[in-house]
């Protein structure tokens, strides 16, 4: 059974600092998102990584990919308020033509100004 | 539309009634996806279409919960004799057939069971 980790659970950060959140998987797999969730609301994909040592960048946000390792990172660059949300990394498994999704617990990040 | 649509946004139901959630999935779709979020958790996968296909319904938690796509668009979720560990945000998200692409999710429904 596939299990996804992330780490820390919750982070509260000032603004101008860096901070990196993990994502740890169990099953081999070439695929990973990072979405971002707010308080109420649906989730937004931010990053979608598809191969080994993929690297993504958008704004402030920047992720990346080792399947070998079975890791991604979200790291935050000169943290700002408008970052405050729930993000959550979600592997996915590809078996027999059927697709799904496995999110991680989540890391409630709060930007302290 | 624009964007994957969800209705009801908010149901409250008694314990023992039976519900439907709607899902209405960006045109021309052909995956459709149903996920449950308990308060604090991440999402956690129910069951998949490909256009009317039901091809993985392993998540769904029991047989109270079922789900159709008869025309391959709109999906509905039905669950039946609604229990309070029912209570939780269901998601819907839909992507093209390519794998390569991202799923886009939708608002929820967010069900209590009282």
């Amino acid at each position: 059974e596939l299990k996804v980790e992330q780490n820390p659970l919750f982070l509260s950060m000032q603004e101008g600092k860096n901070y990196t959140i993990y994502c740890n998987y169990s099953t081999t797999s070439d695929r990973l998102y990072w979405y971002r969730q707010d308080p109420g609301k649906s989730l937004e994909s931010l990053f979608v990584l598809l191969s080994n040592g993929a690297v993504k960048q958008e704004g402030r946000l920047m992720a990346s990919l080792d399947t070998k390792a079975r890791l991604s990172t979200l790291h935050i660059t000169a943290a700002v308020h408008d970052l405050s949300a729930t993000y959550f990394c979600a592997v996915d498994l590809y078996i027999l033509g059927n697709e799904k999704l496995t999110f991680g617990t989540g890391t409630r990040l709060t930007i302290i100004p | 539309g624009a964007g994957v649509s969800q209705s009801p946004r908010y149901k409250v139901a008694k314990r023992g009634q039976d519900v439907a959630l709607r899902c209405d999935p960006i045109s021309g779709h052909v995956s459709l996806f149903w996920y449950q979020q308990a308060l604090g958790q991440g999402p956690e996968f129910l069951t998949y279409f490909q256009n009317e296909a039901q091809l993985d319904k392993s998540g769904l938690p029991s047989d109270r919960f079922f789900a159709e796509r008869p025309e391959g668009s709109v999906s509905t979720l039905k669950i039946q004799r609604t229990q309070q560990e029912d209570s939780a945000v269901y998601l819907c998200a839909s992507s093209l057939a390519n794998r390569n692409t991202e799923a886009f999710f939708g608002q929820g429904t967010r069900l209590t069971v009282v």
